[in-house]
């Protein structure tokens, strides 16, 4: 079946911009979660949806994060007055429900570079 | 501690090498571990749950020592398939019954012809 699909697969941006990136879960998982991973470094959990609601947003680095999922499927994470450190490949995953036990499904991801 | 530890690497084994990973992980309450495989500019890919003590897949071994709280990933007869860079990755409880995944910085590993 179709796996998590992320759009756009790269965008490039200014310093200051606006922008929105796109996930689109396996049909039926319920948990959808957002992670931003740096050239060498592991993901970074940023937040975790379930259902419509943001269950946990702790990782989310200031209030230029936002992130939304208003009909418990596709969700939005967007990123206000870029800057040069956004920068980074964002993941998003999804699972069946959230357990400790429950494999998450990495998309593709988006390559954001701010300039 | 780091959450959750890694040597770096980079490993560079020839083909039909037996190569391991090691990660230690600071949560002992921590009950499910994870190795995800990423290839470049890719997604990560869960490769291998750990549970119990250990768990085999073909050329693959993942054993946990939950008393010096660490996990290792043992790979047999290395493939140039399987150069890749190895994520020890353990779930973190976010509150509220909900877990989010904590990665490691993953151990890159070149296997040469």
């Amino acid at each position: 079946g179709a796996g998590v699909s992320q759009t756009p697969s790269n965008k490039v941006t200014e310093k200051g911009k606006y922008v929105e990136l796109r996930c689109d879960p396996i049909s039926g998982h319920t948990a959808l979660y957002w992670y931003r991973q740096s050239l060498g470094q592991g993901p970074e959990f940023l937040i975790y949806f379930q259902g419509t609601g943001a269950a946990d947003d702790s990782g989310l680095p200031n209030d230029r994060f936002f992130a939304v999922r208003p009909e418990g499927s596709v969700s939005t994470l967007k990123i206000q007055r870029t800057e040069r450190g956004d920068s980074a490949m964002y993941l998003c995953a999804s699972s069946p429900l959230a357990g400790p036990t429950d494999t998450q499904y990495f998309g593709p991801g988006t390559r954001l570079t701010v300039l | 501690r780091k959450e959750v530890e890694q040597d770096p690497g980079p490993f560079n084994v020839p083909e039909g090498a037996t190569v391991a990973f090691n990660c230690t992980y600071s949560n002992s309450a921590s009950q499910s571990f994870f190795w995800y495989r990423q290839d470049c500019r890719k997604e990560p890919k869960l490769l291998m749950s750990v549970y119990s003590s250990g768990n085999e897949d073909g050329r693959f071994t993942a054993q946990l020592n939950r008393a010096s709280q660490y996990i290792s990933l043992l790979i047999r007869d290395s493939k140039l398939s399987d150069s890749a860079t190895y994520l020890c990755v353990v779930p973190s409880s976010s509150g509220a019954g909900s877990y989010q995944l904590t990665f490691g910085k993953g151990t890159k590993l070149s296997v040469i012809p």
